[in-house]
């Protein structure tokens, strides 16, 4: 399968604990998306990475989280502290530098407890 | 800001029936438009974007600058159309995808 992937697909963790997502992009973009997705939502975006380059960050992205993408391949998303709030699915897309689409993995659900 | 408007959440039609999923858009400027679909245990992926017009598995959307809205509509329902829909825009040169809280699609027999 060379769409992209993400690990874990689920984590459940501790209110106050620190929890660190990777996503794979398909091995040709350079662009690579972090979207968060509550119930009944539609994804809303976090991050975005043009290779190694983190060039916008929404404002939902709290100084808990963050997110490199070390050497333009694989990314990680981290949250420090996490609270019940961040329940949710994270999702990463990557694109090429010639298309719009953009295409998703299958996602990671995190349950705070 | 920009922002999507699916007004259902909900969707149910027969099978071999017409359908329109609603979507209206704000943004001051010429946003790019996409329909994204999600089915059943699967991911989300493109259904089609405005610029191509295109129609993808019977499906067309035409957007109406003047309202403000990307309908997307088919003509002949068939139960595999059963997903989750969502609207989505970008502005120009702006990468990130703003959705639409999403519309559930149930195609009956």
């Amino acid at each position: 399968d060379t769409g992209v992937s993400q690990d874990p697909r689920h984590k459940i963790t501790k209110r106050g604990q620190n929890v660190t997502f990777r996503c794979d992009p398909i091995s040709e973009h350079n662009r690579l998306y972090w979207y968060r997705q509550t119930l009944g939502q539609g994804p809303e975006f976090l991050t975005y990475f043009q290779n190694e380059a983190q060039l916008e960050k929404s404002r939902l992205l709290s100084d808990r989280f963050s997110a490199e993408r070390p050497k333009g391949s694989f990314s990680t998303l981290e949250i420090q502290r996490t609270e019940q709030g961040d329940s949710a699915m994270y999702l990463c897309a990557s694109s090429s530098e010639e298309e719009l689409e953009q295409y998703f993995g299958p996602g990671t659900r995190l349950t705070v407890t | 800001a920009q922002r999507v408007t699916q007004p259902e959440k909900l969707l149910s039609v027969f099978k071999g029936a017409p359908v329109e999923l609603k979507c209206n858009y704000s943004y001051s400027g010429s946003p790019e438009l996409f329909w994204y679909v999600q089915y059943s245990r699967q991911r989300l992926q493109l259904l089609l974007r405005h610029i191509s017009r295109e129609s993808i598995k019977g499906f067309t959307a035409d957007l109406n600058k003047g309202e403000t809205s990307f309908h997307l509509k088919k003509p002949f329902a068939q139960e595999e159309d059963s997903a989750m829909y969502y609207c989505a825009l970008s502005g120009p040169g702006d990468y990130k995808l703003s959705f639409g809280a999403g519309t559930t699609v149930t195609v009956r027999a």
